[in-house]
């Protein structure tokens, strides 16, 4: 079966625009987290949804926003961009949001530079 | 603050032999441990997994160990191939926290033939 697909998978922005990235799930999977790469802070949790919820928030500014769809589909949202936004941002989907103990299955990620 | 720190950010094991990758964490009401590995232009993928109520589980050439009181843990590949040369990740989470894991910064393994 198809894994997780994210779009684009290359972006260049400039500072102060915005940028959205897309993420779809496996087929069958509800829940979707978002991670950020960078050199420095490694992987770190952006937030995840289920059913159309945000289940959980990581310590990021609110300029960092998402939302899920019915398809289980997900987008998240970078405004007013600054160059410390430049990353590889990471979607994994999972079955069920439960325990920690459910796989994570992650996408090849969006890498994004902000000149 | 991190809760999960990998100290080596690289190693280098020659084929066949034990390539052993460590983890180190702060939060002692993390209960589940994972390990996943990441290729160049991949997303990471999940190797290994461990409860906090064991100690050892193993899969294959794979094999993790926690301990608790020293809040530790290791992942032994044995034997080692070239394809193993990855960048290697632990993460921890809480049972109560969904899908959110908190990522150690990641050791890069080579296993030179």
């Amino acid at each position: 079966k198809a894994g997780v697909t994210q779009t684009p998978r290359y972006l260049i922005k400039t500072r102060g625009q915005q940028v959205t990235l897309s993420c779809s799930p496996i087929s069958g999977h509800r829940s979707v987290s978002w991670y950020q790469q960078t050199p420095g802070q490694g992987l770190q949790f952006l937030f995840e949804y289920f059913s159309e919820t945000q289940r959980n928030k990581g310590n990021f500014p609110g300029r960092f926003s998402g939302r899920q769809f019915s398809n289980s589909r997900s987008e998240m949202n970078v405004s007013t961009l600054e160059l410390g936004d430049s990353a590889l941002y990471l979607c994994a989907s999972s079955l069920v949001w439960s325990s920690g103990a459910n796989v994570l299955t992650f996408g090849a990620g969006s890498r994004l530079t902000v000149l | 603050d991190q809760q999960v720190k990998q100290n080596s950010p690289s190693l280098s094991v020659q084929e066949g032999r034990i390539s052993i990758l460590n983890c180190d964490y702060t939060n002692s009401m993390f209960d589940y441990f994972l390990w996943y590995k990441k290729y160049p232009a991949e997303g990471p993928t999940f190797l290994i997994s461990i409860s906090s109520i064991k100690d050892k589980n193993e899969d294959g050439r794979f094999t993790v160990f926690l301990n608790k009181s020293a809040k530790h843990l290791s992942l032994h590949i044995v034997p080692s191939q070239p394809g193993d040369s990855a960048v290697y990740f632990c993460a921890a989470s809480l049972n109560n926290a969904g899908n959110m894991l908190t990522f150690g910064g990641g050791t890069r393994l080579m296993v030179k033939p």
